[in-house]
């Protein structure tokens, strides 16, 4: 199964908003609202922000949204700080019982 | 609160069998209402889903894996464990464990562990 496709690398400067994408297919993210995004910081475990598309999971932040339209879900991040440099990767359920990752987007705060 | 570490060798000689343990503290594996996975990471790339388990012992592998992997788990150790057979150079990265919050695979993955490298070599 092919991983979810995200861009390699997205960066803006402080306060600003970046949006991320996440593009799959009609078996996975355009068919199913269980779209995922984790937050990874090199060295630490992965940590859930986002699930069912868009709903924040107990303490993210209010400037991390999600999104989906078609086959493809976003994550924004506004007001964007230090702290959230690192990788994002999305996550979706299949029509053939299986989960499936995207490749990952490495967020730069300049 | 819930906590997952893993265990295992750092170092794996190639075509050997990669064993690792995931061990649950705070919430009993026998639950009914998870699922419990292991994902890996290897250098430079992303995240890849390997498989699950229940505490029934269903299980569901990415297809990437199936012929190789075996996910299982131990009841009265409160553990879950992993083996990939026929380990190759491509088998080394970072293994995390990590529990679905409800009862189907589609739940989402929260919390994970630390996680734990693995490095093929002879």
């Amino acid at each position: 199964q092919s991983a979810l496709t995200q861009p390699a690398s997205v960066s803006g400067s402080r306060g600003q908003s970046i949006t991320i994408s996440c593009t799959g297919t009609s078996s996975d993210v355009g068919i199913y609202n269980l779209v995922s995004w984790y937050q990874h910081h090199p060295g630490k475990a992965p940590k859930l922000i986002i699930y069912e598309v868009d709903k924040r999971q107990s303490g993210t932040s209010n400037r991390f949204s999600g999104s989906k339209s078609g086959n493809t879900a976003s994550l924004t991040i506004s007001g964007l700080q230090a702290e959230d440099e690192a990788v994002y990767y999305c996550w979706s359920y299949t029509t053939a019982n299986t989960v499936l990752f995207g490749g990952g987007t490495s967020v730069t705060v300049l | 609160q819930l906590q997952l570490q893993e265990s295992g060798p750092g170092l794996v000689r190639p075509s050997e069998t990669l064993s690792l343990t995931c061990s649950v503290s705070g919430d009993s594996i026998s639950s009914p209402s998870y699922y419990w996975g292991w994902i890996r990471q290897p250098p430079g790339k992303g995240l890849d889903w390997i498989g699950s388990i229940n505490y029934s012992g269903t299980t569901h592998y990415n297809p990437s894996f199936k012929s190789r992997v075996t996910i299982s788990v131990d009841r009265s150790k409160n553990q879950m464990s992993l083996k990939v057979r026929s380990v190759t150079a491509e088998d080394t990265a970072v293994y995390y464990c990590a529990r679905h919050w409800a009862s189907s695979i589609a739940a989402s993955l929260d919390p994970w562990g630390q996680g734990t490298r693995v490095t093929v070599s002879s």
